[in-house]
């Protein structure tokens, strides 16, 4: 069983980088069988998928960020990071990270989320 | 990008009730949809891929159906731990989408 863990502020300023960090248990960021997936959901609002990494460094990110967002891997961490620059209050959101079985489908682990805020 | 639109957006129903969701695709992909389970506070849970296939572990009383544009997800006999936003997504296509949610409620 995966086992995803998110880390970071809660607190970014408006313009600066959001950056989080997932650490990762029970498998491995070298394995081929996972998308390392983010997702985020504002406040009282539905899900968002931001983007993807697969090894050995695919990425796949959702246009409506694409020119903003950044995920990357650290494999001797097995931890997987998410940046988001330029960031304005339509940031706020509850980030999770979660993996995605290629041989299967669905996101099915999921970090328990971290609220980052967007404020001065 | 594929729109998800799911119907109703908010339900209330009895225990023991049939509860169905809709999940209508902007376009047509296959049979390339998931149904999540999200309980307040707490991360989304896999309950069906492929449209149709019940994740491991997940209780018989939920099912989906369908295929190409429009779906479907059921609870059979709905139960007090049912109560939960659900929502759809499709991974025919990127960017991966997902529906606005249906919060399920007791009435």
């Amino acid at each position: 069983q995966v086992q995803l863990q998110e880390s970071g502020p809660g607190l970014v300023k408006p313009s600066e980088t959001l950056s989080l960090t997932c650490t990762v248990s029970g498998a491995s960021l070298t394995s081929t069988n996972f998308h390392w997936s983010w997702i985020r959901q504002p406040p009282g609002r539905g899900l968002e998928w931001v983007g993807y990494i697969s090894y050995p460094g695919r990425t796949n990110y959702n246009p409506s960020l694409k020119s903003r967002v950044k995920i990357s891997v650290a494999t001797s961490k097995n931890q997987f990071s998410l940046n988001l620059t330029s960031v304005t209050p339509a940031d706020t959101a509850v980030y999770f990270c979660a993996t995605w079985t290629v041989s299967q489908a669905g996101f099915d682990s999921w970090g328990q989320g971290t609220l980052v805020s967007v404020s001065s | 990008d594929t729109q998800m639109t799911q119907s109703p957006s908010s339900l209330s129903a009895s225990v023991g009730d049939r509860v169905t969701i809709t999940c209508q695709a902007s376009q047509d992909i296959k049979k390339f949809l998931v149904w999540y389970q999200q309980k307040p506070g707490k991360a989304p849970k896999l309950l069906i891929y492929d449209a149709s296939n019940l994740e491991t572990g997940v209780p018989s009383r939920f099912s989906g159906s369908g295929s190409g544009t429009t779906f479907t997800f059921t609870i059979s006999s709905l139960q007090p731990e049912d109560i939960a936003t659900y929502y759809c997504q499709q991974y025919d296509n990127l960017p991966l989408t997902f529906g606005g949610g249906t919060k399920v409620q007791i009435k």
